[in-house]
């Protein structure tokens, strides 16, 4: 149990184009999503936290007009990146975290490469 | 706001053998949670070991055990019978329990585990 899916999992787009990830939590509901960006051989960042039925929260530095995220059912949250520029070639991990466990754990998802040309 | 360090970016160890991976943290809060996770080639996030701040007992999954040092802010990893399945990398991370589970991970910088043959 506790499986979390990403799609794509690898994704090239052309600069100033968008492009559409999406996050899903398969066998358990998620009232919380989050999104992590991370850099080649680097840390996992945390761009923003995903709430269902309402809007997202970002961290400090992070566009949240460039990083579109909707969260709009207890399984399903989408980033979208926005006007895609190379500098935004990276690796997006999701995760969720289960609802009906009180250690709140969170699965993480396979990750999605996103290459801008 | 809460930060992770992890001072060894890269450790190799014979196989078999034990290896131990530091973290430090930086907190004012005293209920948290502390993880080790392992990213191996395929970039999917795995839960190798979690620790409730208000747990005096350090926590232990088969050959992983943690020692962790709440006053110190230490949380290290130790990995025994070191095995070729093992070689990854491993971040540590921090977690905040103040928001009801609705936070982020904090993650360290990670370190390359190598595994020698």
């Amino acid at each position: 149990g506790a499986v979390v899916s990403q799609h794509p999992s690898w994704v090239i787009c052309k600069s100033g184009t968008s492009v559409k990830i999406e996050c899903r939590s398969l066998d358990f509901q998620a009232t919380t999503m989050f999104w992590y960006r991370q850099f080649p051989k680097k840390s996992l960042m945390l761009m923003a936290t995903s709430n269902e039925g309402s809007k997202a929260t970002y961290e400090q530095g992070v566009e949240k007009d460039k990083f579109l995220i909707n969260h709009a059912s207890l399984t399903l949250s989408t980033l979208t990146v926005t006007s895609a520029h190379p500098e935004d070639s990276s690796f997006y991990i999701c995760s969720a975290r289960d609802h009906g466990t009180g250690t709140y754990e969170q699965y993480f998802g396979p990750g999605t490469r996103l290459t801008v040309t | 706001a809460q930060t992770v360090t992890q001072s060894q970016p890269e450790m190799s160890v014979q196989e078999a053998e034990t290896v131990t991976l530091s973290c430090t943290y930086d907190t004012s809060e005293s209920d948290y949670y502390l993880f080790w996770y392992k990213q191996p080639p395929s970039r999917q996030m795995i839960l190798v070991i979690r620790q409730e701040a208000y747990k005096q007992q350090n926590a232990t999954e088969n050959r992983f055990s943690v020692n962790f040092q709440k006053a110190a802010k230490s949380f290290s990893l130790k990995i025994s019978d070191s095995q070729l399945g093992d070689a990854a990398m491993y971040f540590c991370a921090y977690r905040s329990r103040a928001g009801g589970g609705a936070d982020g991970l904090t993650f360290g910088k990670g370190t390359h585990l190598i595994i020698q043959p």
